[in-house]
């Protein structure tokens, strides 16, 4: 039981290029969540999937897009990188029952040029 | 809306002390509170939980309890370690927010280190 993956785990990027981070759970969660992290700011939610074939925008989500590919797997994707997107990303995924709590995947750090 | 807001750091500590991390909180609905850790260079861990008021979360010597009357949620533990340098986050979870998809709602994290 891995828990939650994602790839890669870092990479650079030129502004304006492309690239879709990857992420992937394997126990069996409805829900699953894509957040940047800055330092100073915490832990912003830039969009979620409350379950396979939703999505929906959380606080930050100018300049992504997201594929709930299937129930296991939740890709990011950045169109056009900006250097304001440099960051740490994590996914994560929650349960569905009892006390619902939230599993984050070690992160993706992204600097972009 | 939500929020959650936490002393600043950075903490820092000898081995052996107290440690107390504030948290605040403000919340429309009856949130659950939550503590992640972040050790360098890894993604989040939950720390401890807590759903209901007067409730003690607690894991590896920390402790925290919810506190509806004063909206607080404060990580201790009573004896620091070296291995307990990391940054801490507080957070709630409200079904009511994000339309029933319990988003977490972050404070901006502590970070503590903890010298021998």
């Amino acid at each position: 039981n891995a828990g939650v993956t994602q790839t890669p785990k870092f990479q650079v990027l030129k502004t304006g290029q492309s690239m879709t981070l990857q992420c992937a759970q394997d126990m069996n969660h409805n829900s699953m969540y894509w957040y940047r992290q800055d330092p100073g700011m915490g832990l912003r939610l830039i969009y979620y999937s409350a379950s396979e074939g939703t999505t929906d925008k959380g606080e930050v989500p100018n300049g992504y897009n997201v594929s709930r590919l299937n129930k296991r797997e939740f890709s990011l994707r950045l169109e056009s990188a900006a250097p304001s997107q440099t960051s740490v990303y994590f996914c994560a995924s929650r349960t569905q029952s009892g006390l619902v709590t939230q599993y984050f995947g070690p992160g993706t750090r992204l600097l972009v040029l | 809306g939500n929020s959650v807001t936490q002393m600043e750091g950075p903490v820092t500590l000898s081995e052996e002390a107290f440690l107390t991390i504030n948290c605040t909180y403000t919340a429309t609905g009856y949130p659950s509170l939550f503590w992640y850790v972040q050790y360098p260079g890894e993604g989040l861990q939950l720390l401890l939980k807590a759903t209901k008021a007067d409730d003690k979360g607690s894991n590896k010597g920390f402790e925290a309890t919810y506190r509806k009357e004063t909206t607080s949620f404060h990580l201790e533990k009573g004896s620091v370690q070296v291995s307990d340098s990391a940054v801490y986050f507080c957070a709630l979870s409200d079904r009511n927010s994000g339309a029933g998809s319990y988003q977490l709602t972050f404070g901006k994290g502590t970070k503590l280190s903890v010298i021998p």
